[in-house]
């Protein structure tokens, strides 16, 4: 629908579990970004690629490891994570790294929704 | 600070109903505002974008105002319909010398009932 996917869909995992969340997009962009989305609480951004190099770590735990193979494909590698880890996160892609210009900004994925126990 | 409120925080209307959402930005230096729409179990799709010199802009049924003088913007919906329920996020981008940044508010949770 709007050229981002993401798989799975729904995670649930254990705090000694290692799951990875995978992005695609089909839109050409060169700039991917990785939200989480808390309930009652802003987009947080998380990290930037542009051009698959990692522009900004917005401060995010180690547990949380990206990976940016190539402009089209970005995961998230999750170990290790605690229960307020539990979100939805969401992929983004745009045509420029700050995702400001063009007429639809940042284009979303649907999310992961990530419950860990 | 650079932040970005939106009122109210939810609200419920009737169908066919009008109504109309806030959203208050003490963002600088501004660069643009856009309404999100974020429909459930979806991710954010953009609505409108709107920049310094710009007042009013529609798409459908949805027109977003913007005064940068007082920094307030708001997103009326005429004619409600089912498919308007939704979270609708206000984000504010800012350019200055180390780049662009977006600030997101909260979102306004939106009911539509028939």
């Amino acid at each position: 629908e709007t050229g981002v996917t993401q798989t799975p869909r729904h995670l649930v995992m254990g705090m000694t579990n290692k799951k990875s969340l995978k992005c695609e997009q089909h839109l050409g962009h060169n700039a991917m970004y990785w939200y989480k989305q808390s309930a009652k609480k802003p987009l947080e951004l998380m990290f930037v690629y542009n051009f698959k190099e990692q522009t900004e770590n917005n401060s995010v735990p180690s547990r949380f490891s990206p990976e940016c193979p190539n402009s089209s494909h970005l995961f998230l590698h999750l170990h290790t994570l605690q229960p307020e880890d539990s979100a939805l996160y969401l992929c983004a892609s745009s045509q420029d790294p700050g995702g400001t210009s063009g007429r639809s900004g940042l284009f979303f994925g649907p999310g992961t929704r990530l419950t860990v126990l | 600070k650079n932040q970005v409120e939106q009122s109210p925080q939810s609200l419920i209307i009737l169908e066919g109903k009008n109504c109309t959402l806030q959203c208050n930005y003490t963002v600088s230096p501004f660069s643009n505002l856009r309404w999100y729409k974020q429909d459930t179990g979806r991710g954010p799709v953009s609505l409108t974008i709107m920049t310094f010199s710009e007042n009013t802009k529609s798409n459908g049924r949805y027109t977003a105002t913007l005064d940068a003088d007082t920094k307030q913007s708001s997103l009326h919906i005429t004619a409600s319909q089912l498919s308007d329920s939704a979270s609708y996020i206000c984000v504010v981008s800012l350019y200055n010398q180390a780049g662009t940044a977006l600030i997101f508010g909260k979102g306004t949770t939106l009911s539509v009932s028939s």
